[in-house]
């Protein structure tokens, strides 16, 4: 099955700064990379995704980018601000398979003022 | 706005109890999931399920069983609850594959075994 590998675990980056968050899957099949944001105590939400036939998305202060041959996507936050601060988990899923997902460990990004 | 909810938000059992968490969801979703999460081990699916009465293990289904009698209600049991089966656990849904991937996620039940 899928292996979904993240780093870093935790991320510290000062207000206004960047931060790049990296994911590395093992199944060349896999087709799709959601990014999911999980604020302390609630229940994690769909920020970004791409689909294998496209190498990067962008959605305001958020892009994902995806390469497919190193089998690695990542996500990048530019203009970091208070509220970016949250676990955030990225996944592959399975061709073929019923929407089933495999998530990395989570990467907790904290934004200093 | 698809709603997922789930029986419980905190939940108290001791080792040996048979333990029931239900998952709703209002939005005629096919696909229907349960994961734990765990610090630094992220979510992990437990089951999930494609269709009424249809159910498919995920990556660690030991110890736990699931119920799927109408559509929009998918159960996880836990036989006989142990003490590592202390987590937060996370139902979610989404439509069936090719209409849509995203996993809409219910508010979570943390669990104590005792």
């Amino acid at each position: 099955g899928e292996n979904v590998e993240q780093h870093p675990s935790t991320l510290s980056v000062q207000e206004g700064d960047s931060a790049v968050i990296k994911c590395t899957y093992s199944d060349s099949a896999s087709n799709y990379f959601p990014w999911y944001k999980q604020e302390l105590g609630k229940r994690p939400q769909l920020i970004i995704d791409i689909r294998s036939n496209v190498g990067e998305k962008k959605d305001q202060r958020i892009a994902v980018t995806l390469n497919k041959t190193a089998k690695h996507f990542s996500l990048h936050i530019t203009e970091t601000q208070p509220e970016d601060s949250a676990v955030y988990f990225c996944a592959a899923k399975e061709a073929g398979t019923a929407s089933k997902l495999t998530f990395g460990t989570g990467t907790r990004l904290q934004v200093t003022l | 706005d698809v709603k997922v909810t789930q029986s419980s938000r905190y939940l108290v059992k001791r080792t040996g109890e048979k333990v029931f968490l239900e998952c709703v969801q209002d939005m005629d979703h096919e696909n229907m999931f349960w994961y734990r999460q765990d610090p630094g081990l992220g979510l992990r699916l437990i089951y999930f399920s494609y269709d009424v009465k249809m159910k498919e293990k995920g990556d660690i289904p030991e110890g736990y069983s699931v119920s799927r009698e109408k559509k929009e209600r998918f159960s996880l049991i836990l036989e006989s609850a142990s003490t590592n089966q202390t987590s937060m656990y996370l139902c979610a849904s989404s439509l069936w594959q090719g209409s849509g991937d995203t996993q809409y996620f219910g508010p979570g039940t943390r669990l104590t075994v005792l």
